[in-house]
Formats: C-alpha cells, structure tokens, sequence
C-alpha cells in the first residue's frame, strides 16, 4: 500500500474562495508530482518537484494555482480563487525519480466547487 | 506524439471467469510500463510494472501482464476474478529521460456473480 498521504480527503467550497491540499510523500522519495483527475478519469499534470525545486508546471498552474514542498513539510496545492471547472481528485505522487520512475498515489482530495 | 490506448471502456466479466484488460501504447523510446488499479473513492494502486527483461511480469493479486515490443501492446491477465477486482485499470506509459507519464483512459471492470 501507499504510503502518500493526502489531506483532505474530501473539500468543499464556494466559487472564488482558496482550496489548499496538503501531500506527505513517501519517504525518501525526493521527486513529488500532482495530477487532477477529472470525473471522465483523464489526467491533467499540474506540476512537479524535485526537493523543493520545481521541475516543470503548466501555465494553468502558473496562474491560479499555487505549490509548494518546503522542507520537513508537507508539500501542498492552493487554488487561489476556486471555479466550477476545479471540481476533480487531486491526486499527490512521489517517486525515486530515478529509472522507471514508479509513481506511488496518495488516495486523494476531492474539491467540490459549488 | 506517445499515447496509450486502451480500447475498452467497460467490460463485465463473471467471477471466477479469466480477464484481459487490452493496453497498447505508441512511444518511439524505451517504455517503462505500469498498471494501475482505482477503487471507488481512492487514489491509484500499483498492480504491476515493466521496464525490461522477462515480457510477462507478475503483480499483487493475481495479476499479470504480457509485453509485446512487436504489438506495442501492454495487456493485463487474471486467471480467475473476484467480486473485489471490480474497479477502472489504468495502463501508463512513463517516457525516458524525463518525469514525463502518459495515462491511457482507463477500463472500468464489473465482476458480476
């Protein structure tokens, strides 16, 4: 079983309000990732570290969405002004990002944007 | 461009019954396979993972893949299902040289009674 963690599970909010999520990634594992699954179960990269230096983002991130792995913290995800089309699972990996690059899932924090 | 294929979206099998969850990917590099399995309100679990060697790798729970450089194809066998295997399977391709990861659209499995 994983060891990611996520939290929270599950996130409830208002068009325009902040949504933070939190991820604990396996450990040792140095490299982190975080994808939106939308309800069509099509994935979305959002943005990746190595330590806490980014590696690669897309502009969507740049722009409302905010992330962070600080060291001997949890890494996290904030939306700064939620919209409908946030709805999804945010899912959190880690990974040895060396060779093969196995990615191991958190179980996810399911934003509702109403 | 690389992309993963997987040309079913749902398929119903009886329990007890034998499985294949069909899995083909287009990358002009050395791919690094995975399966994946997603239970209701979970994240991803990994079932198994190719990278070389032997082309038929075995995973948790009965599960086994097949790979065929020939076919570009990554399938997933199971000789007999169960009720629990119900879930959506996804097959990934991850690239080399990089971080970059491909998900195929995954397979919705029911296992009936």
């Amino acid at each position: 079983n994983s060891k990611v963690i996520q939290t929270p599970r599950y996130l409830v909010k208002g068009q325009g309000q902040k949504a933070k999520m939190r991820c604990i990634p396996e450990k040792g594992h140095p490299v982190v990732f975080w994808y939106q699954q939308n309800k069509n179960n099509e994935f979305k990269f959002l943005i990746n570290f190595q330590n806490q230096e980014v590696l690669q983002q897309i502009d969507m991130t740049e722009k409302r969405f905010s992330a962070e792995c600080p060291s001997n913290s949890p890494c996290s995800l904030e939306i700064q002004s939620s919209e409908a089309g946030d709805s999804a699972l945010y899912l959190c990996a880690s990974s040895l990002g060396t060779g093969e690059n196995t990615l191991y899932f958190g179980a996810g924090t399911r934003l509702s944007v109403l | 461009a690389q992309s993963v294929t997987q040309p079913d979206a749902r398929v119903t099998v009886s329990e007890g019954a034998s499985l294949q969850l069909r899995c083909k990917y287009s990358y002009s590099g050395t791919p690094y396979l995975f399966w994946y399995v997603q239970y209701p309100r979970q994240g991803l679990q990994l079932l198994l993972k190719y990278y070389s060697g032997d082309p038929v790798v075995q995973g948790v729970n009965g599960f086994e893949a097949e790979f065929s450089k020939s076919n570009s194809s990554f399938h997933l066998r199971k000789a007999s299902v169960h009720w629990s295997d119900s879930a959506v399977y996804f097959c990934v391709l991850s690239l080399t040289g990089g971080y970059k990861v491909v998900f195929g659209s995954g397979t919705r499995l029911l296992v009936s009674p």
